[in-house]
């Protein structure tokens, strides 16, 4: 099987921007959790889909925000972005509850 | 909220010394995770620990859960340089929701 796979790999963007990123599960997995990784702040949980539902929601302010589709791929949204948002966005796929497969990650950069 | 604390944040190690990380959640968990991150890389899945005082190996890895089901342990018996990463401990309470650890770093020391 095809392991996740997350577009684009690295990404620059400048205050106030918006970016949208991109993750494709491994083929039957219907749940889709995103992640955001920085050097000082560990793996900060995001949210998380399942069939198309936003099934648990992380502590990020709503400029963060997320889909799923009906094929399972889900797209995270970052709004008016801050610097702060500078960051590893890791995208992981699951089959129901169980192991995260995660991506490559997406690098953002905010300048 | 569900919490998760794990510790240390870093351990520095010889080659062929031992090292534990340790973790623990404020609730009682369905299950705990482990994964491991290479530098550069990305969290690749270890092991799942589910029962009550479960232990499990892996080669030189051993993998506890407590007998209340809120800690864990990672042990790697006798480091070899290619230990080297970010161990990070994921638990996952009774609504599927995953609290990770903020991980422990090992660098080895040849």
């Amino acid at each position: 099987k095809a392991g996740v796979t997350q577009t684009p790999r690295y990404l620059i963007k400048t205050r106030g921007q918006q970016v949208t990123l991109s993750c494709s599960p491994i083929s039957g997995h219907r749940s889709v959790s995103w992640y955001q990784q920085t050097p000082g702040q560990g793996l900060q949980f995001l949210f998380e889909y399942f069939s198309e539902t936003q099934r648990n929601k992380g502590n990020f302010p709503g400029r963060f925000s997320g889909r799923q589709f009906s094929n399972s791929r889900s797209e995270m949204n970052v709004s008016t972005l801050e610097l702060g948002d500078s960051a590893l966005y890791l995208c992981a796929s699951s089959a129901i509850t169980d192991t995260q497969y995660f991506g490559p990650g997406t690098r953002l950069t905010v300048l | 909220g569900q919490q998760v604390m794990q510790i240390p944040q870093y351990q520095h190690v010889q080659e062929g010394e031992d090292f534990t990380t340790y973790c623990n959640s404020s609730t009682t968990l369905s299950n705990i995770q482990w994964y491991k991150q290479r530098p550069g890389g990305h969290p690749v899945f270890l092991i799942q620990l589910v029962k009550s005082g479960e232990v499990k190996k892996q080669k030189r890895l051993t993998f506890q859960f407590g007998e209340a089901k809120k800690n864990s342990s990672l042990h790697i018996t006798a480091t070899q340089t290619t230990d080297v990463g970010t161990y990070f401990c994921a638990g996952q309470n009774n609504a599927g929701k995953s609290t990770f650890g903020d991980g422990t770093t090992l660098t080895v020391k040849p």
